[in-house]
Parts: C-alpha cells; structure tokens; sequence
C-alpha cells in the first residue's frame, strides 16, 4: 500500500464545474504539498500545508492533520487547468530526517 | 529573478556509461532536492543537499550520488547507467529546508539504450 493515495485517477470535467481532488496519507508529516504538472513535465508548486486551508485564485486547498487526508478544489474549471495534480507528503521517519513522498497523480482533462 | 535551470534538457547514453546532470538552484536558494519521474514508479526522492551536505537520501541504489557546491549548484551523477534508468530527472530548490515552498527545473530527459 503507498503511503499516499490519490482519487480520482482521473477525472473529466466539463468548463465551469467544480472539482475535487483527494489525498489520503498513512505516515505522519510536517507538510503537504499540491503540485501540477503540465504535458512536458514542469511541475510548479500550488500550495504548501501543514494545517487549515489556504486558497489562491480559484484553487482551494485543505488539510485535516487527524484524518490525513487533503482536498484540492478548483472553482469555475477552465480548460487551462488541465494538468496531472500530484500530492505531496513531506514524512518525518526519524529526528530531523524527512523526505517527500509523491502520489500516484490525478489527470485532469478540463472540456470546452 | 530567474527560476531553476538544468542541464542538459535531454540526454541519451548507453548501457554501462556514467552521467552527471546539473542544476543551478534561484539565486538565495540554499537547499536542493534531486527526484525521479517515470511512468512506472512515479516521482520518488533521491536526495536533499543543504549547505553542501547531504541531508536526506531516497531508496536508491549507490550508483546515484550528489553533491552541492558552495553556491548552492547542484550535480547529480548515476553511474554503470541502466536501461532503467531512464526518466526525467527534477531538481528543485527552496530557501530553506522543509517548511519552504519547492521550485522545480524543467527537467533533464534521460534516454538509456
């Protein structure tokens, strides 16, 4: 079982809906990251989380520490936003020792 | 202020060869983190350097290696290549270790034949 899973796999959308993307984690962190990455491979960072809900633009993250688990919402989808969307934990194993460990992505295809 | 850069972008080698990529982290940047993609295994960790340490090291074996340098530069070395090894290899940089935002490079295509 990886230690962090995402679902959907993949997920269509239609031009203005509302979407939901989860992560699910086993191991204890010290932050949660949300990445995109576009066909080509950049990857750019959309948010960094330990606690609460940060939102940016139409991007709305969320973290709860005690069920492990993250939600990245977009609002008002565009095609643009087609992208995979990767979860990110940064694990804490053992004193100041971490790194990060990636999700499997979610492909995200965002229809006219 | 300019973002990550590696090079080179795209790579082929054989079987057997040795190879070094480079990243040069945005200036100020003082941690940088090496990572692996394919499309089997995803993204995975291959190691951390802070101030020209090693700070953290993924499960990989020790034919990759590191090192950063006093302004923060960033090389990494695979050796005795194999063919599955080929991936794309990101570096990213942050200011500081662990609660800092990533910035990742472009990436280097790496083909092993």
């Amino acid at each position: 079982k990886n230690e962090v899973e995402q679902s959907p796999q993949n997920l269509t959308a239609q031009e203005g809906e509302f979407i939901t993307i989860n992560c699910s984690y086993s191991v204890g962190i010290s932050a949660l990251h949300w990445l995109q990455q576009h066909p080509g491979g950049g990857i750019v960072s959309l948010f960094m989380l330990s606690s609460g809900k940060k939102k940016h633009g139409r991007l709305i993250a969320t973290i709860n520490i005690q069920e492990k688990h993250s939600s990245l919402h977009i609002t008002a989808s565009h095609p643009r936003d087609s992208a995979v969307y990767i979860c990110a934990v940064r694990w804490n194993y053992g004193g100041a020792t971490n790194k990060l460990i990636f999700g499997t992505g979610t492909l995200l295809a965002v229809q006219p | 202020k300019a973002g990550v850069t590696q090079t080179p972008r795209y790579l082929i080698k054989t079987r057997g060869q040795q190879v070094t990529l480079s990243c040069s982290p945005i200036s100020g940047h003082r941690s940088v983190s090496w990572y692996q993609q394919t499309p089997g295994q995803g993204l995975q960790f291959l190691f951390e350097y802070f101030s020209e340490t090693q700070r953290n090291k993924g499960n990989f074996p020790g034919r990759f290696s590191g090192r950063q340098f006093s302004n923060s530069r960033s090389e990494m070395n695979v050796s005795t290549l194999e063919l599955g090894d080929s991936a794309l290899y990101l570096c990213a940089s942050s200011f500081w270790r662990n609660t800092d935002t990533q910035y990742f490079g472009p990436g280097t295509r790496l083909t092993v034949l």
